[in-house]
Order: structure tokens, then C-alpha cells, then sequence
């Protein structure tokens, strides 16, 4: 199976401020990744899919990057509705697997 | 719009067996794939399977292959997902979510709400 290693696991940020996040897989993936945004008790929202194109809806103030094995999200400037765990996941193989999470916190 | 609505929470014994429902509405079922995640309290997400809904064929998770069945009737537009021989360790938050009408990509667009199944004795 193919390991995705985020970094970070949480992150404390103000309201404006610029926030990344990374995502390292165990091999290769080219840019097979989606990442994944998730508030408590609701259920994950499509962010960004194949590395760096942006799902429908979501604001222009994210961003994705990478390839091979290196990705990274980032935020421009971090709004008050971003607070929240991000997700990573690999579709370069089965079976398809997620990051561990990082949880983005209110400074 | 595009909805996936799941079935009730569920509580079963270790041993025993839950199918969970995943309504689908808002789009043409057949043109899309259907996975199932799951989420233990606390934790991140896992991947059990998906299945085409075209033409039935499905991969599963190595956590869940031999006790999962994934089905799908596309009268109703309704997905389901069996587990058997649960154990506490399948305690967990079930999503049901939109996907890719082939293997070869994945994409998580929609989501249902999620059906909490607890094991316990």
C-alpha cells in the first residue's frame, strides 16, 4: 500500500494568515492526489484533485502543488470558515489511501 | 442538486452482520461510481471499496476484503455496502460518496451524511 505521510498533523494560524500543508507519498504517484476538507461532524468536501486543480466552488484562496512524490496545499489567507482537518489521498494505486490528517486551528 | 442520503444509525453485536443504504438523487446514477469510507472515532479516513455502477464491477479495501459486499440498484438509484463478522474495530462513521465511473481515477465530489455503526457487546 501506498503511505501518505502529511505534515504538519496541526497547525495553529491566524485569520489572514498564509498557511501550508504537506503531503509526502511512500512512492511515485505523479500527481494522482486530491485533498479533502473536513469540519467536525461533517462529512469531508473535495478541495483540489489531481494535485492542483481546483473543485468546483472552492474559493481561489487555496492552492495545491506537487508531483512524484511531494504535494503541498496552501491557503493564501486563512478565513474564519477554514478552520478544520485537511486530508490528502493518492488514487496512483489500490488500494486508494488517505493521509492522517491536520487539523487547522484558531491561534 | 446532487444528494446522497444514508441510512439510520446502527447498533450491532460482534459477529453480527449491518447493510447500510446510500440514496443517490440529482444526477444520472448509472454515469458514476460509488465508494464507501469509513471513520473510527477520532481518526482519519479509510478507504473500503468502490463499485460501478455501470456495470457492477467493485475493489475493496484490504481491512474488509472477504467480509464486504458492495451492491448497487439503479431502480432506486441506491447504493449498499454489507460487512459481516463486525467487530469493534468496524466501529465507525460510514460515508457513502460520489466517484469516478472507472477505477483508474478517483474523485470524492459528493458525500452522503454518514451512518455511525457501533459494535459492541
Amino acid at each position: 500500500d501506498i503511505q501518505m505521510t502529511q505534515s504538519p498533523s496541526s497547525l495553529s494560524a491566524s485569520v489572514g494568515d498564509r498557511v501550508t500543508i504537506t503531503c509526502q507519498a511512500s512512492q511515485d504517484i505523479t500527481t494522482d492526489l486530491n485533498w479533502y476538507q473536513q469540519k467536525p461532524g461533517k462529512a469531508p468536501k473535495l478541495l483540489m484533485y489531481d494535485a492542483s486543480t481546483l473543485a468546483t466552488g472552492v474559493p481561489s484562496r487555496f492552492s495545491g502543488s506537487g508531483s512524484g512524490t511531494d504535494f503541498s496545499l496552501t491557503i493564501s489567507s486563512v478565513q474564519p470558515e477554514d478552520f478544520a482537518t485537511y486530508y490528502c489521498q493518492q488514487y496512483d494505486n489500490l488500494p486508494r489511501t488517505f493521509g492522517q490528517g491536520t487539523k487547522l486551528e484558531i491561534k | 442538486q446532487v444528494q446522497l442520503v444514508q441510512s439510520g444509525a446502527e447498533v450491532k453485536r460482534p459477529g453480527a452482520s449491518v447493510k447500510l443504504s446510500c440514496m443517490a438523487s440529482g444526477y444520472t446514477f448509472s454515469n458514476y461510481g460509488v465508494a464507501w469510507v469509513r471513520q473510527a472515532p477520532g481518526q482519519g479516513l479509510e478507504w473500503l471499496g468502490w463499485i460501478s455502477v455501470f456495470n457492477g464491477n467493485t475493489h475493496y479495501g484490504p481491512k474488509v476484503q472477504g467480509r464486504v459486499s458492495m451492491t448497487t440498484d439503479t431502480s432506486t438509484g441506491t447504493a449498499y455496502m454489507e460487512l459481516r463478522s463486525l467487530r469493534s474495530d468496524d466501529t465507525a462513521v460510514y460515508y457513502c460518496a460520489r466517484d469516478s465511473p472507472g477505477i483508474a481515477v478517483t474523485r470524492f465530489d459528493y458525500w452522503g451524511q454518514g451512518t455511525l455503526v457501533t459494535v459492541s457487546s
